[in-house]
């Protein structure tokens, strides 16, 4: 079974800083997909970044980009220029793509999350 | 449009009520899921529906039913519950469990507290 792991509960930024949050995982898989929700206070879910396994180019949406290390089973998520409005709890979470027989494809499997706080 | 919308928000029960939450998204998604989330904790799946059926239950208790009468709308009907189910219920829609990327998109949830 696949594991995710967030080995930070909390971390803090400064306002306009550049954060990273840590997420390694665990597969015995080669194809699968990786991502980074965001839940606000407001609770719902929202969808930061993705990253698919065969990709060997790191993701980037604006101010949220990650850094895959496949080998090392790495998938770090750096928030550049950090605003009030990126203080949430962020998720790591790992999906089999179907090429991988066995398994459950439709699963997502999240780590323990990361509370960021954002200071003023 | 990415809007998955969950009613109601907030709902208080008793443990000898019925109630029901419900679930809509109009993406044209195929799968829907109902999650259930604990303070500070990660979502844990509760069931999947794919093309309206339901494939995946992961063991709940049968005090949670899942009905799914549309390919628009997931409800969860609830009975008997107990304190410990209070928590968040979040539902989330992707466009198939299929071979592809499939995002799951989530709703808001509903906050749970059961008396």
């Amino acid at each position: 079974a696949q594991t995710v792991t967030q080995s930070q509960p909390e971390m803090s930024v400064q306002e306009a800083e550049t954060v990273t949050l840590s997420c390694t995982y665990d597969t015995s898989e080669s194809d699968y997909y990786l991502f980074w929700y965001k839940q606000p206070p407001s609770r719902q879910m929202i969808l930061v970044i993705r990253q698919e396994a065969y990709k060997q180019q790191n993701a980037t949406e604006n101010r949220f980009s990650v850094n895959f290390q496949k080998a090392a089973k790495s998938f770090s998520l750096k928030i550049s220029d950090s605003q009030l409005g990126d203080a949430a709890m962020y998720f790591c979470a790992y999906r089999s793509a179907p090429r991988d027989r066995g398994g459950s494809n439709y699963k997502l499997t999240f780590g323990k999350g990361t509370l960021l706080t954002v200071n003023p | 449009d990415t809007e998955v919308t969950q009613t109601p928000k907030h709902l208080v029960m008793g443990m000898t009520n019925k109630k029901s939450l419900k679930c809509e998204q109009h993406m044209g998604h195929r799968a829907m899921y109902w999650y259930k989330q604990k303070a500070k904790k990660p979502p844990e799946l509760m069931f999947v529906y794919s093309y309206e059926k339901l494939s995946i239950n992961e063991s709940v208790p049968s005090r949670f039913s899942p009905e799914c009468p549309n390919s628009s709308l997931l409800n969860l009907h609830l009975h008997a519950l107990q304190p410990e189910d209070s928590a968040l219920y979040l539902c989330a829609s992707s466009q198939t469990t299929g071979p592809v990327l499939n995002i799951q998109y989530f709703g808001a949830g509903t906050r749970l507290s059961v008396l």
